[in-house]
């Protein structure tokens, strides 16, 4: 499968802990975006990356919530402290380094339960 | 104001109707625009891209306004199949040189009856 893969599909988690997403995006792609998704809602945009730098990250992003690229393939995504507002749908995307008329294509998600 | 609005859903349409969805945009700068369907408990897919001049794909035509900075999507001839979620998406600059970012709407929720 060479498609955008994330790991785990399914993560509960109590309160306070924290909690690590994985992505790896289609081989080829440098960019690479974090969402979050919650049920009504199109995708809320979190960061962005081209390469392994962080170009942006949404000012409605807790500092508890980072993420990383180091070596611009795989990507994390780390919520420390969790709490209950937290439980969503977190989508990876990546897209291919030909401009800015490329679509965005995502993996399945990790979905996020805070009990 | 939100960077991408939509219709309120849900539209409820009968097999064979016409429906259209509208979507606005706040940032004039914005580059490129795309519709996405999104199937319950599925991650959104490109359904199409969106043309300066309009462009068409069977039975899905969108069109794009920028002196208005909306976009539409019409489906002729609604299938059962169609029933998902679709949203607007529309990419635009990150803030640096070369980045874009996609936004999406909250999407539009549409069930087509037999």
């Amino acid at each position: 499968d060479t498609g955008v893969s994330q790991d785990p599909r399914h993560k509960i988690t109590k309160r306070g802990q924290n909690v690590t997403f994985r992505c790896d995006p289609i081989s080829e792609h440098n960019r690479l975006y974090w969402y979050r998704q919650t049920l009504g809602q199109g995708p809320e945009f979190l960061t962005y990356f081209q390469n392994e730098a962080q170009l942006e990250k949404s000012r409605l992003l807790s500092d508890r919530f980072s993420a990383e690229r180091p070596k611009g393939s795989f990507s994390t995504l780390e919520i420390q402290r969790t709490e209950q507002g937290d439980s969503a749908m977190y989508l990876c995307a990546s897209s291919p380094p030909t401009g800015s008329n490329t679509e965005a294509f995502f993996g399945q998600g990790t979905r996020l339960t805070v009990v | 104001r939100k960077e991408v609005e939509q219709d309120p859903g849900p539209f409820n349409v009968p097999e064979g109707a016409t429906v259209a969805f509208n979507c606005t945009y706040s940032n004039s700068a914005s580059q490129s625009f795309f519709w996405y369907r999104q199937d319950c408990r599925k991650e959104p897919k490109l359904l199409m891209s969106v043309y300066s001049s309009g462009n068409e794909d069977g039975r899905f035509t969108a069109q794009l306004n920028r002196a208005s900075q909306y976009i539409s999507l019409l489906i002729r001839d609604s299938k059962l199949s169609d029933s998902a979620t679709y949203l607007c998406a529309v990419n635009m600059g990150s803030g640096r040189a070369g980045g874009f970012k996609t936004i999406f709407g909250a999407g539009t929720r549409l069930f087509v009856k037999a």
